[in-house]
């Protein structure tokens, strides 16, 4: 099964960029899709396919995907921003979508 | 855009099953992925299996196989997963989420249901 990693925390003062990085073998092959989770609440899906924001996903919110780190984006961090970031792809030999471990997004 | 409203939490017993629901409102399943994916206390987000909302194929994660089943209702309107001879290791919120046909992404997710295994 395809394997995805992602540091388990960033920290990051209010007002600056916050970066997550989602390693994989050769992930720029694969569209890498992002979802934020706040405690006690189900996922939501941030960017799809390396780059699109869904709608109401504010753009300070972005992605890339580029040889094996694809990474996620988020400029002015806010305070409610602080939630655990989880990056996904789909497991084409398994026919089936596999999650990277989650960081942590804490806000200083 | 479509909403799931899941089922309420579950206590069961080690050895029980236990049915979760998933119900679509302003949709239905019939073009979709209907993905579950569970989360253990503290642990990351773990494919279920998913079933296709047409034709109700199903695909398992491999280690659930032989005691997880996903099905649909005829309208294709709810989605079912049940799972059967519950261990201590089941304990966790369980998703249900859909993706639109040829979708790689989870689009939009239920509110979750905690499944707690105790003796």
């Amino acid at each position: 099964s395809y394997v995805l990693t992602q540091p388990p925390s960033v920290s990051v003062a209010p007002g600056k960029t916050a970066t997550f990085t989602c390693g994989g073998n050769n992930i720029r092959t694969k569209s890498v899709h992002w979802y934020q989770q706040n405690p006690g609440q189900a996922p939501v899906l941030v960017i799809s396919y390396d780059v699109d924001r869904p709608s109401g996903i504010p753009e300070r919110f972005s992605g890339s995907n580029s040889g094996n780190t694809a990474t996620l984006t988020i400029t002015r961090v806010e305070a409610g921003d602080e939630a655990d970031y989880y990056c996904q792809v789909w497991d084409s030999s398994g026919d089936h979508p596999v999650f990277g471990g989650g960081t942590k997004l804490t806000v200083l | 855009q479509v909403q799931l409203v899941q089922s309420g939490a579950e206590v069961k017993t080690p050895g029980a099953s236990v049915r979760i629901s998933c119900k679509a409102h302003g949709d239905t399943f019939s073009d979709s992925i209907v993905h579950w994916v569970r989360q253990a206390p503290g642990q990351r987000l773990e494919w279920v299996g998913w079933i296709n909302g047409g034709n109700g194929y199903t695909k398992y994660l491999q280690k659930l196989q032989d005691r997880v089943t996903i099905s649909r209702d005829t309208s294709a309107t709810t989605v079912y997963m049940d799972l059967s001879r519950l261990e201590s290791g089941d304990t966790a919120v369980y998703f249900c989420a859909n993706s639109t046909f040829g979708s790689s992404s989870a689009d939009y997710w239920g509110q979750g249901t905690l499944v707690t295994v105790s003796p």
